[in-house]
């Protein structure tokens, strides 16, 4: 366990079904990420939050939509995807200071999603 | 164009060898993570770099800033060091919190 807990860890969904993935984090950290990771592809950055505030969006089509309630929640609600999504979907938090932004991360075990 | 590369793409090894996998990235950066990813998708963050060395366990991390280089060592190796190892860096012209990630390499350590 590494302090961040990412439910469920399998999805399987039809291209008309809306669903949420939620990340869980009790470390104390400010700062939490959505990074998709493909088959045979690098890690991708889909958003991040510092204090409940979204301040990066990757170009991320709209069909995914985040929301942080607050610094240790976050989730992803998905609605209309293809089945070119499916992925694992990895959450991450790190403890971002403002003279810092390289931070060591600490990642969930994922969410496969399968988009049939 | 920033870019990471990693090599090799697989590695195979048998218990007790030593081994290297190497990053080499293409402009000036900030910081460099090594991050060890398992079957069950979960990962698992090693080392954060920016100069020098670091050593954890069995496990052994180098960067050579001018020559834009890293690698990660592994002493001893075991069939549960079998993972995927994935170079992370965060280049120096990037702002927020963009990483950007190498393919990764599948290492199999054989009993």
């Amino acid at each position: 366990e590494t302090g961040v807990t990412q439910t469920p860890r399998h999805l399987v969904m039809g291209m008309t079904n809306k669903k949420s993935l939620k990340c869980e984090q009790h470390l104390g950290h400010n700062a939490m990420y959505w990074y998709k990771q493909s088959a045979k592809k690098p890690l991708e950055l889909m958003f991040v939050y510092n204090f409940k505030e979204q301040t990066e969006n990757n170009s991320v089509p709209s069909r995914f939509s985040p929301e942080c309630p607050n610094s240790s929640h976050l989730f992803l609600h998905l609605h209309t995807l293809q089945p070119e999504d499916s992925a694992l979907y990895l959450c991450a938090s790190s403890h971002r200071t403002a003279s810092s932004g390289a931070n060591v991360l600490t990642f969930g075990a994922g969410s496969r999603l399968t988009v049939l | 164009k920033n870019e990471v590369e990693q090599s090799p793409q697989n590695l195979t090894a048998q218990e007790g060898e030593f081994i290297t996998i190497n990053c080499s990235y293409s402009v000036g950066i900030s910081a460099l993570h090594w991050l060890q990813q398992h079957p069950g998708g979960g990962i698992v963050s090693l080392f954060m770099l920016s100069s020098g060395k670091k050593k954890h366990g069995r496990l052994i991390a180098t960067i050579n800033i001018q020559e834009k280089h890293s690698s990660l060592h592994i002493t001893a190796s075991h069939p549960r060091d079998s993972a995927v190892y994935i170079c992370a860096v965060r280049f120096r012209e990037t702002s927020g919190s963009r990483l950007t990630f190498g393919e990764g390499t599948q290492l199999t350590v054989n009993p």
